[in-house]
């Protein structure tokens, strides 16, 4: 069966730029989540997706992230005016949406910002 | 604020032997603990979950017990093998039944042959 997919799977970008990452999660789950993982690190919580609104946000480091999910599937990272400190593995999650359900991880998205 | 510690950046271990690895926390009061495997250029996959008032969990060669007292989850691999090698990460949902995970570094398991 599809699991969760991530595009693209590496992006190199210059700093100021603006970036998309999306996020296909399995069909029928409803929470969606998006972390950030820097090398030797854990995941970092950013926002957490229950159908198409934003349930939490507080993980976003400032305004300059965003993340929509307009139809409850797909989901989309936006970052503007990336800085180099943004290069980092994006990770997308789903789940069924109730909590302590394991979220399924997509393979991420290696972001590179020069 | 909330701190989850996993024992070592690094465990080797032999092949055959159990591997225990060891995550603390603090300023936590956590409703359930996951695991995760990681491999090198993959996201997470999921192992166990283990509840607050589940002392012990086992699936197949592995094994999780969770002691809200001491504030420590141990994850033991009976019988490793050199396929179990890779980084294990827990995580701990932010407490009231929040969705939120919060994942410690992760140790890094290599199961000598």
């Amino acid at each position: 069966g599809a699991g969760v997919s991530q595009t693209p799977s590496n992006k190199v970008t210059e700093k100021g730029k603006y970036v998309e990452l999306r996020c296909d999660p399995i069909s029928g789950h409803t929470a969606l989540y998006w972390y950030r993982q820097s090398l030797g690190q854990g995941p970092e919580f950013l926002i957490y997706f229950q159908g198409t609104g934003a349930a939490d946000d507080s993980g976003l480091p400032n305004d300059r992230f965003f993340a929509v999910r307009p139809e409850g599937s797909v989901s989309t990272l936006k970052i503007q005016r990336t800085e180099r400190g943004d290069s980092a593995v994006y990770l997308c999650a789903s789940s069924l949406g109730t909590s302590g359900n394991e979220q399924f991880f997509g393979p991420g998205t290696r972001l590179t910002v020069l | 604020s909330q701190k989850i510690e996993q024992n070592s950046e690094a465990l080797n271990i032999q092949e055959g032997k159990t591997a225990t690895l060891t995550c603390n926390y603090t300023n936590y009061s956590p409703a359930y603990l996951q695991w995760y495997r990681q491999d090198p250029g993959r996201g997470p996959v999921f192992l166990l979950l283990i509840r607050e008032n589940e002392k012990e969990k086992r699936k197949e060669r592995l094994k999780v017990t969770f002691d809200t007292t001491l504030k420590q989850s141990l994850f033991h691999i009976t019988a490793s093998q050199p396929a179990d090698s890779a980084t294990y990460l827990c995580a701990l949902d932010s407490g009231a039944g929040s969705y939120q995970l919060t994942f410690g570094k992760g140790t890094k398991l290599s199961v000598i042959p």
